[in-house]
């Protein structure tokens, strides 16, 4: 079946530097690319909606400058946390659609910036 | 008014038993329904896909879906430990917009 692999499962950084997160469809073609952030207890949020080859949709409230989205190819999409805080800190998830219905999610990254 | 909402729980059952995890919606035009499975710190697992009203079932699992009362649920039968995590109901309309809409999860634990 079709397999998101993302990485890393886990990042701890520190105040004001960056983390890239990389999310690879590794048995299919990614034409669509969705980044989520949770926070425990709850439900996911769509941060922003990457197409291959054009530049990301952001959901409302998302900073796009914060939150760098790169969809270079049909198997990768990053997305990169610049000058993260405290605040930043979650448990991010992509998920990568191929077709009407094919969802599958990457197996999430928990960022704690101290 | 959220556009899915779902019981967030949580929800403690014994093992072997029928468990009901509901969503309702208010947007009609949701044509594709689907359950995930996420276990703590983990992705969401995709568990049941289904489009049009009526039931699915697969293993021991049941998708139904009431589109005239905007109502979805997921059974599980025979419920066993390792079915404790959190489900997600989803869903999406047709065309280009791609984007699933989450309810909020209910968490379940399955008591041994």
């Amino acid at each position: 079946g079709a397999v998101v692999s993302q990485h890393p499962s886990r990042v701890i950084c520190k105040s004001g530097t960056s983390v890239k997160i990389e999310c690879r469809s590794l048995d299919f073609q990614a034409t669509t690319m969705f980044w989520y952030r949770q926070f425990p207890k709850q439900s996911l949020m769509l941060m922003a909606t990457s197409n291959e080859g054009s530049k990301a949709t952001y959901e409302q409230g998302v900073e796009k400058d914060k939150f760098l989205i790169n969809h270079a190819s049909l198997t990768l999409s990053t997305l990169t946390v610049t000058s993260a805080h405290p605040e930043d800190s979650s448990f991010y998830i992509c998920s990568a659609s191929s077709g009407t219905y094919g969802y599958t999610f990457g197996s999430g990254t928990r960022l704690t910036v101290v | 008014q959220k556009e899915v909402e779902q019981d967030p729980g949580p929800l403690s059952v014994p093992e072997g038993a029928i468990v009901s995890l509901n969503c309702t919606y208010s947007n009609s035009a949701f044509q594709y329904f689907m359950w995930y499975r996420q276990y703590s710190r983990k992705g969401p697992e995709l568990l049941m896909y289904t489009y049009s009203s009526g039931n699915k079932e697969d293993g021991r699992f049941t998708a139904q879906v009431d589109k005239s009362s905007k109502y979805i649920s997921l059974f599980i039968r025979d419920s066993q430990p390792s079915d404790s995590a959190t489900y997600l109901c989803a869903m999406k309309g047709s065309g280009s917009a791609r984007q699933l809409t989450f309810g909020s999860g209910t968490q379940l634990t399955v008591l041994p």
